[in-house]
């Protein structure tokens, strides 16, 4: 499809396990993000990678959390020994150029839930 | 600390009539302010923008307005219809930061 692209769509893990969230953005768009959206709250930025620069990582809220993102394009987060706070819907984002003078387009992101 | 924060959870207004959407952010660093609305297990999707320097931005049925010496913005819908009910999160764009920063959301329910 033309949009984001995000997988899995929902994920029930049990605590202690690590779990990776996939984001497929827009084709050519150079920047993109990963917020989650825990119950109630707003979005949270979490990590931003543009191009080929170092990623944006200062919304990852602990070193259980990294991502990645291979070629330029596909993205994975991963977050290790998951916690029952960690349950939260995913979302990835991706942008043409970046903020400046682009919008973000999401995906329909990742639920996922910490037993 | 940069925040932007959107005070009610949910609204609910007849359908026809004006709905008003209201977000205050604390501090002046933010370049831009953006409206997103997303609904039920589906990505938010980009409604309307308005730059710092300017104080009011029209779209077809959507208005924002800033008020700078007040730090708050509002989305004006007029008329309301059924298909705007949705969650709609305001969002400020920090000058030389490349990301945004997201309220809460607050939920708006037109009613028939």
């Amino acid at each position: 499809g033309a949009g984001v692209s995000q997988s899995p769509s929902n994920k029930v893990t049990e605590k202690g396990k690590d779990v990776e969230l996939r984001c497929d953005p827009i084709s050519g768009h150079t920047a993109l993000y990963w917020y989650r959206q825990s119950l109630g709250q707003g979005l949270e930025f979490l990590i931003y990678f543009q191009g080929n620069s170092a990623p944006d990582k200062s919304g990852l809220p602990s070193d259980r959390f990294s991502a990645e993102r291979t070629g330029g394009s596909v993205s994975t987060l991963t977050i290790q020994r998951t916690q029952q706070e960690d349950s939260a819907v995913y979302l990835c984002a991706s942008s043409l150029t970046g903020l400046v003078g682009g919008e973000l387009f999401f995906g329909e992101g990742s639920r996922l839930t910490v037993l | 600390d940069q925040q932007v924060k959107q005070n009610s959870p949910s609204l609910s207004v007849q359908e026809g009539r004006i709905s008003i959407l209201n977000c205050d952010y604390t501090n002046s660093m933010f370049d831009y302010f953006l409206w997103y609305k997303k609904y039920p297990a589906e990505g938010p999707t980009f409604l309307i923008s308005i730059s710092s320097i300017k104080d009011k931005n029209e779209d077809g049925r959507f208005t924002v307005f800033l008020n700078k010496s007040a730090k708050h913005l509002s989305l004006h819908i007029v008329p309301s219809q059924p298909g705007d009910s949705a969650v709609y999160f305001c969002a400020g764009a920090p000058k030389g930061a490349q990301k945004l920063v997201f309220g809460q959301g607050t939920r708006l329910t037109i009613n028939p």
